[in-house]
């Protein structure tokens, strides 16, 4: 039982430049997040997708994309990376039990820097 | 308008001493509170959690008590130990709202 898998682990894009990160689970969870964490800034939610065919906007959801691919998988797109993208970004995934909350299980991240 | 502070970026304790983190919150419709613990080079693994209804809930040496009046919560670690050093997050949630806010983070050092 992996959890919750990303990859790449680490990444350097130049300005302009596009990429995918991916991001798979195997608890069968019905919702997943994409976070990025930036000095001082805590967890900020990029966009999240509570059941499979549904996305929608976070807090920070500018210069992103998402697809939910299927129940398991989950993938950020940057279209034109931007220096301000340089952060580490962590995949989570939850079991949204309906009426009760909900904790969330983490990937182990990905280090992107943008030149 | 951050909606949860943890108001102290670092603390260090000694060994063996307890470790208080503290953690507010602005918005009264928040009803679940959780503790995430961060290890560098890792992603973020779930502590403790806690519902409006309770006060208070142990899980071992870690125990989260709740202050819905004063919209404070606060984590206790005891007898804290060299592998209780991370960045502790909170996080606030509403019962069946998929979404989470998290806080800043606190650095916690256990000195030996």
């Amino acid at each position: 039982n992996a959890g919750v898998t990303q990859t790449p682990k680490f990444q350097v894009l130049k300005t302009g430049q596009s990429m995918t990160l991916q991001c798979a689970q195997d608890m069968n969870h019905n919702s997943m997040y994409w976070y990025r964490q930036d000095p001082g800034m805590g967890l900020r939610l990029i966009y999240y997708s509570a059941s499979e065919g549904t996305t929608d906007k976070g807090e920070v959801p500018n210069g992103y994309n998402v697809s939910r691919l299927n129940k398991r998988e989950f993938s950020l797109r940057l279209e034109s990376a931007a220096p301000s993208q340089t952060s580490v970004y962590f995949c989570a995934s939850s079991p949204r039990v309906g009426g009760g909350g909900t904790e969330q299980y983490f990937g182990p991240g990905t280090r992107l820097t943008v030149t | 308008d951050q909606q949860v502070k943890q108001n102290s970026p670092s603390l260090s304790v000694q060994e063996g001493r307890i470790s208080i983190l503290n953690c507010d919150y602005t918005n009264s419709m928040f009803d679940y509170f959780l503790w995430y613990k961060k290890y560098p080079a890792e992603g973020p693994t779930f502590l403790i959690s806690i519902s409006s209804i309770k006060d208070k809930n142990e899980d071992g040496r870690f125990t989260v008590f709740l202050n819905k009046s004063a919209k404070h919560l606060s984590l206790h670690i005891v007898p804290s130990q060299p592998g209780d050093s991370a960045v502790y997050f909170c996080a606030v949630g509403g019962f069946g709202n998929e979404k989470l806010t998290f806080g800043t983070g606190t650095r916690l050092t256990i000195i030996p």
